[in-house]
């Protein structure tokens, strides 16, 4: 099974945010990232954070940290339909593994 | 910059049959990886190169797949007899070794008939 889990789907209206969720299992995680995946796509990096950040805010996007319940979240403001994909999850061990979740299927309805 | 290329797109093989994959990292990147994204799953790392030397193999199916990375730079995946639990997409990525950020090209879809 996937080390690191997230919800499988979301549906929000456009104009809503969107929060997706992600807890990990390796505590010695450096880096934690969100991708994104369009339809027949490759993986597309987002934003990333460092393990000792708490929050970071890029545009649209804020990536929220808690280290002590390993849990990361990626809120995208104003979420438009061009926002639509797979939202993967992925932390990178200080073996420099990288591990990907599942992936959440966001789904913005107009 | 371009980004990283992979060819083919598609391919649709019969069981047994052999396929290749090739892969062409951003120029200057380092490390390149070999992902298998099953449908429905995040991508597993098959492989990682650092310039031309074998990094992390433990996940890949040594009695089938292999991948060389000649030269340091383009590298190739290849399968060999192919099985139904193949099918999958195959994503190439590269990094430069800063934030271990991974660059991934668009994918090779192999269906397995």
């Amino acid at each position: 099974g996937e080390d690191v889990e997230q919800s499988l789907f979301l549906s929000v209206r456009e104009g809503d945010s969107s929060v997706i969720n992600c807890t990990y299992t390796d505590s010695s995680s450096t880096y934690l990232y969100w991708y994104k995946q369009e339809p027949g796509a490759g993986l597309q990096l987002l934003t990333y954070i460092f393990s000792n950040m708490d929050m970071k805010q890029d545009q649209r996007l804020t990536v929220l940290l808690n280290k002590k319940d390993k849990h990361l979240s990626l809120r995208i403001a104003d979420t438009q339909t061009g926002d639509s994909a797979i939202y993967f999850c992925a932390e990178t061990t200080l073996d420099n593994d990288m591990r990907f979740g599942a992936g959440t299927r966001l789904t913005v309805k107009p | 910059e371009a980004g990283v290329a992979q060819s083919p797109r598609y391919k649709i093989i019969e069981k047994r049959q052999s396929v290749a994959f090739w892969c062409n990292p951003i120029s200057g990147h380092a490390t390149l990886y070999w992902y298998q994204q099953i449908l429905g799953q995040g991508p597993k790392l098959l492989i990682q190169f650092q310039n031309n030397g074998v990094v992390d193999d433990s996940q890949l199916p040594k009695d089938r797949f292999s991948a060389e990375r000649l030269k340091g730079v383009d590298s190739t995946l290849k399968i060999q007899p192919a099985k139904l639990e193949d099918s999958a997409v195959y994503l190439c990525a590269s990094d430069s070794g800063t934030r271990g950020e991974q660059y991934f090209g668009p994918g090779t879809r192999l269906t397995v008939t």
